[in-house]
């Protein structure tokens, strides 16, 4: 079945430092991808998605580019803020007539000031 | 235009009841989709609906169940809750190619 893999946190990070969370994944056909971000006591906020493959999904400074060749949607940043710390999750859905999401386990990534 | 809403947000329960959760998607979305966020088990998918039918369910015991109305609103019933089932309950709404969130209802089984 579909799968998601994302790295393991926590990631800690200084202000204005790069963000790179790597994300792979399984699945039959052409998903589309997306990543959410969860804030504290929070549901999730879609932070970009990308559709097709070479599609580059870009929102807030963060960008993640639809690679099929290697099965991965990594996310980054090149400068991240304080107000980034949160849970990021990386999630794909088969498409079709089927809009499940499966997700990775999440990333937790903490900005020091 | 307004997101995802659901209600209650926050409810304790005791083992053995009953709860029922609702949720309202993006106006003019008709896919209304349920999840369970649990430490343990993440991000799990519970059961998707599309103009009143369940189109897809999740590897849930039957006591989880849900339905649509003919306005897209959607609920989810869990009965006889176990201390298991404390998790946070997230709604979807599906737009073109997109899958919004609400909020989540906080369900603590005590």
């Amino acid at each position: 079945g579909d799968s998601v893999t994302q790295m393991e946190g926590p990631v800690t990070l200084s202000e204005e430092a790069f963000l790179t969370i790597n994300c792979t994944y399984t699945a039959t056909g052409y998903p589309s991808l997306f990543w959410y971000v969860q804030y504290p006591g929070e549901g999730l906020q879609l932070l970009l998605k990308a559709t097709k493959a070479d599609d580059k999904g870009s929102n807030k400074g963060f960008e993640a580019t639809y690679r099929k060749e290697t099965t991965s949607f990594h996310l980054e940043k090149g400068s991240v803020q304080v107000s980034d710390s949160a849970v990021y999750f990386c999630a794909l859905s088969d498409g079709g007539s089927n809009y499940k999401l499966t997700f990775g386990k999440g990333t937790l990534l903490t900005v020091n000031p | 235009k307004a997101g995802v809403t659901q209600t209650p947000r926050y409810l304790i329960k005791t083992r053995g009841q009953q709860v029922t959760l609702s949720c309202s998607p993006i106006s003019g979305h008709r896919s209304v989709s349920w999840y369970q966020q649990t430490p343990g088990q993440g991000l799990q998918f519970l059961f998707e609906y599309f103009s009143e039918t369940q189109r897809n369910k999740g590897n849930f015991p039957g006591r989880f169940s849900g339905r649509q109305f003919s306005n897209s609103r959607s609920e989810m019933n869990v009965s006889t809750l176990e201390l298991g089932d404390s998790a946070l309950y997230l709604c979807a709404s599906r737009g073109f190619h997109t899958i919004y969130f609400g909020e989540g209802s906080w369900l603590t089984v005590v």
